[in-house]
């Protein structure tokens, strides 16, 4: 079992819809939680950080994490077909550096 | 100047090459890092510096080395790679050293796209 499982998708939605993606975990331990943006063939995109649990909100994205579900989302209210991307998990349980990524899944917003 | 650059974009190199990717930023950011990430697959953490010193090695074969010249710049050589090396090497940094959390905020660069013939 991978450390971090996310379904790879793809996630096909029409624009302005509302989008959830999750990413669900085994390591009781992890505490700071990232989401990433990867357009095609260039470097993940930074949309959220967030420590521990509860809400993060930023413009059109929250991010969620429950730790007594070892479950994360993310979401997207009003997508547009520009947020047409991968869209990466990732976590860690300590400050190493060494990030524990999802598989990431796959977003199709078609207009 | 908030964002991480990287030369070459893309790079063609023999099995006998030697080659150096490069990285660049000027944000102040403590560590610097590179990944490897193959087609349809998440990042894989290479290397990691923090204050210019070599703090993880992923076990990375010997025909990668990484250079942290300054705190500015890391270089990664690479010399006799093997096709199934051909990916694409991001590199990465954060504000924050590897005695925070928030080293794992972290920013990536757009990627040298590798092959090895």
């Amino acid at each position: 079992q991978k450390e971090v499982e996310q379904d790879p998708g793809p996630l096909s939605v029409p624009e302005g819809a509302i989008v959830s993606l999750n990413c669900t975990y085994s390591n009781s331990a992890f505490q700071y939680f990232m989401w990433y943006r990867q357009y095609s063939r260039k470097g993940p995109e930074l949309l959220m950080y967030t420590y521990s649990s509860g809400n993060k909100e930023d413009g059109r994205f929250t991010a969620q994490v429950d730790k007594s579900s070892k479950y994360i989302s993310l979401f997207i209210r009003d997508s547009q077909p520009s947020d047409s991307a991968t869209y990466l998990c990732a976590m860690n349980p300590g400050n190493t550096g060494k990030l524990i990524f999802g598989q990431g899944t796959t977003l199709q917003v078609k207009p | 100047d908030t964002e991480v650059t990287q030369t070459p974009k893309h790079l063609v190199m023999g099995m006998t090459n030697k080659k150096s990717l490069k990285c660049e930023q000027h944000m102040g950011h403590r560590a610097m890092y590179w990944y490897k990430q193959k087609a349809k697959k998440p990042p894989e953490l290479m290397f990691v510096y923090s204050y210019e010193k070599l703090s993880i090695n992923e076990s990375v074969p010997s025909r990668f080395s990484p250079e942290c010249p300054n705190s500015s710049l890391l270089n990664l050589h690479l010399h006799a790679l093997q096709p199934e090396d051909s990916a694409l090497y991001l590199c990465a940094s954060s504000q924050a050293a590897l005695t925070s959390g928030r080293a794992n905020e972290q920013f990536f660069g757009p990627g040298t796209r590798l092959t090895v013939l």
